[in-house]
């Protein structure tokens, strides 16, 4: 079957500090892959997105690689803020598939 | 706004009462999806509606959970003879033509927290 695996938080780091969250996942065929972030208070939004071998994707600093060899999707952000303390996940859809798998969630605190 | 709204954000509840959540979603949007976040897991799939297609109910865990969407719009999940493992945030999505038309961006609500004592 499907399924996300996500490092497992919390993870705390200090300002400007440089960010990996962990993501693998398995599926059938060549699934397209999500990054989704949810702030405090707020609903789950797409944050970046990539849907074939080697893509990246990228919004507000962060990038993500989708690596077919590896099954990977790691998080990646240069220099953290404060405001980008949130809860991150990790999730794919294979194919044409309706609906979408996530992983459990890897929340980040960010300090001054 | 113009955000999935949903209704009640919090609901406490004791065991074997029935529960009601509601999902309004964004105006125009064809897909409504229900999920459930229970401490520790990921986001599991409950139902899906697209248009007037049949729902896909693959991932009701049992048959005390139902949802129905009325004229296309609100939609309401429904838990019958609520468990204590029921409790969880129940999350609706909505998008305008369901994650296979459009490459998997769905617009969240906020929750609805649900607590069974």
């Amino acid at each position: 079957g499907n399924s996300v695996t996500q490092m497992e938080g919390p993870v705390t780091l200090s300002e400007e500090a440089f960010l990996t969250i962990n993501c693998t996942y398995t599926a059938t065929g060549y699934p397209s892959l999500f990054w989704y972030v949810q702030y405090p208070g707020e609903g789950l939004q797409l944050l970046l997105k990539a849907t074939k071998a080697d893509d990246k994707g990228s919004n507000k600093g962060f990038e993500a690689t989708y690596r077919k060899e590896t099954t990977s999707f790691h998080l990646e952000k240069g220099s953290v803020q404060v405001s980008d303390s949130a809860v991150y996940f990790c999730a794919l859809k294979p194919g044409t598939a309706s609906k979408l798998t996530f992983g459990t969630g890897t929340r980040l605190q960010v300090t001054l | 706004g113009a955000g999935v709204s949903q209704s009640p954000s919090n609901k406490v509840t004791e065991k074997g009462k029935d529960v009601e959540l509601r999902c309004d979603p964004i105006s125009g949007h064809t897909a409504l999806y229900w999920y459930r976040q229970s401490l520790g897991q990921g986001l599991e799939f409950l139902i899906y509606f697209q248009g007037n297609s049949a729902p896909d109910k693959s991932g009701l865990p049992s048959d005390r959970f139902s949802a129905e969407r009325t004229g296309g719009s609100v939609s309401t999940l429904t838990i019958q003879r609520t468990q204590q493992e029921d409790s969880a945030v129940y999350l609706c999505a909505s998008s305008p033509r369901g994650v296979a038309g459009n490459a998997g961006e769905l617009f969240f609500g906020e929750g609805s927290r649900l607590t069974v004592l």
